[in-house]
C-alpha cells in the first residue's frame, strides 16, 4: 500500500497569515503516460463531510477560493493557504488515487489563533 | 445539483450485520463509481472500496474484503454497503462518495 505522511499534525496561525502543509507519499504518484500526479487535497470542517479542494495535485475544484494552492510532484506535495481566513479552521487530508487501495494521510489540523 | 443522501445512524449489536444506503441524485448514476470511506472517531479516513454502478464490478481494500459488501440498485439510484460480523472496531462514520461529492455520513455504533 502507498503510505501518505502529512506534516505537521497541527498548526496554529493568525488570520491573514500564509500556511503551508506537507504530504509525502511512499512512492511516486506521477503517472508517466499522462504526466499527472494522482494526488488530492480535502478539507474537513468540524462535524462535516470531507470536501474536495484540489485534484491532480494542483487543480482547484470549482468554487474553491484561489487562496488554496496545491503544488508538488512525484512524492512531495504541498498545500498552501496564501491568507488564512477564520472559516479555514479544519483538518486537511491528502489522498493518493494512483493505485488501490486508495490511501489518505493522517491529516493536518489547522487552528486559528 | 449532485446529492448523495445516506441512511440514518445505526445502533447495532456485536456480531450482527448492518446495511447502509446511499441514494444518488442530480447526475447519471451509472456514469461514476461510488466509493465508501470509513472514519473512526477523531481519526483519519480509510478507503473501503468502490463499485461500478453500471457493471456491478467491485474493488475492495484487502482490509475490508471480509467485512464489507458493496451493491447497487440501478432502478432507485441507490448504493448499499453491508457490514457483517460487527465489532466495536466497526463503530465509525461511513461515507459514500462519487466524483468529488460526498454523502453526509452515517454513524454506526456497535454496542450491546
Amino acid at each position: 500500500d502507498i503510505v501518505m505522511t502529512q506534516t505537521p499534525s497541527s498548526q496554529a496561525v493568525s488570520a491573514g497569515e500564509k500556511v503551508t502543509m506537507s504530504c509525502k507519499s511512499s512512492q511516486s504518484l506521477l503517472y508517466s503516460e499522462n504526466k499527472k500526479n494522482y494526488l488530492a487535497w480535502y478539507q474537513q470542517k468540524p462535524g462535516q463531510s470531507p470536501k474536495l479542494l484540489i485534484s491532480w495535485a494542483s487543480t482547484r475544484e470549482s468554487g474553491v477560493p484561489d487562496r488554496f494552492i496545491g503544488s508538488g510532484s512525484g512524492t512531495d506535495f504541498t498545500l498552501t493557504i496564501s491568507s488564512v481566513q477564520a472559516e479555514d479552521l479544519a483538518v486537511y487530508y491528502c489522498e493518493q488515487y494512483y493505485d488501490t487501495p486508495l490511501t489518505f494521510g493522517s491529516g493536518t489540523k489547522l487552528e486559528i489563533k | 445539483q449532485v446529492n448523495l443522501l445516506q441512511s440514518g445512524a445505526a445502533l447495532v449489536k456485536p456480531g450482527a450485520s448492518v446495511k447502509l444506503s446511499c441514494k444518488a441524485s442530480g447526475y447519471t448514476f451509472t456514469d461514476y463509481y461510488i466509493h465508501w470511506v470509513k472514519q473512526s472517531h477523531g481519526k483519519s479516513l480509510e478507503w473501503i472500496g468502490y463499485i461500478n454502478p453500471n457493471s456491478g464490478y467491485t474493488n475492495y481494500n484487502e482490509k475490508f474484503k471480509s467485512k464489507a459488501t458493496l451493491t447497487v440498485d440501478k432502478s432507485t439510484n441507490t448504493a448499499y454497503m453491508e457490514l457483517s460480523r460487527l465489532t466495536s472496531e466497526d463503530s465509525a462514520t461511513y461515507y459514500c462518495t462519487s466524483e468529488a461529492h460526498w454523502g453526509q455520513g452515517v454513524m454506526v455504533t456497535v454496542s450491546s
